[in-house]
């Protein structure tokens, strides 16, 4: 089946530390999202990419870094630069000719002790 | 500034009556608008659209109705059943930028049974 998978679910950082979440996809689609999501704000766009090799930042892109170097996989990396790391993320991708309707992957809450 | 807004953070409805879910915009350059459904820890998957060309949208139980003179839409769920308790967003697009989508913070809807 196709679809978005996101690991881990559940991810622990010590301050000052960065951290990798992954996101593939096999859907064959050519634009990925990156939402983070806080109670009360809705979801947030980090970074998107339209194709490989090129990704624009969105609202919130501060402190976070991104690649899109395989049309299937595009990694968010958390960096000890984001201030208030603690959220739950989203991936999602679509397809070309229907941007507006995303696949969510199931998300990755990450927690900073 | 939020540009797309859900007013009631949640909302509770018995089974089988109507739940009404409402979302109002404030950039008059959205052309096409979306509803999400998400249960807890899982991505939010597409449940249904409408273009600013049309003042309602019919799938099923759902309906999207449409007022863009008072920048307003809304959900409606005719009957409600159990399975529909989930937190639905609003989400809206510009012409100019399919590809960024913007979220509302999302109303969380129970159904009693």
């Amino acid at each position: 089946d196709g679809g978005i998978t996101q690991s881990p679910k559940y991810l622990f950082r010590k301050e000052g530390q960065n951290v990798t979440l992954s996101c593939e996809q096999n859907l064959n689609h050519d634009a990925m999202y990156w939402y983070r999501q806080d109670p009360g704000q809705g979801l947030r766009l980090i970074y998107y990419s339209q194709i490989v090799n090129d990704f624009q930042k969105g609202d919130i892109a501060e402190g976070y870094s991104v690649s899109r170097e395989k049309k299937e996989s595009f990694p968010l990396t958390v960096t000890s630069a984001q201030k208030n790391p603690t959220a739950f993320y989203l991936c999602a991708s679509s397809t070309w000719g229907d941007s507006t309707i995303y696949t969510f992957g199931s998300g990755t809450r990450l927690t900073v002790v | 500034d939020q540009q797309v807004k859900q007013n009631s953070p949640s909302l509770s409805v018995q089974e089988g009556r109507i739940s009404i879910l409402n979302c109002d915009y404030t950039n008059s350059m959205f052309d096409y608008f979306l509803w999400y459904k998400k249960y807890p820890a899982e991505g939010p998957t597409f449940l249904i659209s409408i273009s600013s060309i049309k003042d309602k949208n019919e799938d099923g139980r759902f309906t999207v109705f449409l007022n863009k003179s008072a920048k307003h839409l809304s959900l409606h769920i005719v009957p409600s059943q159990p399975g529909d308790s989930a937190v639905y967003f609003c989400a809206a697009s510009a012409e100019t930028s399919y590809d960024k989508v913007i979220f509302g913070p999302g109303t969380s809807l129970s159904v009693i049974p």
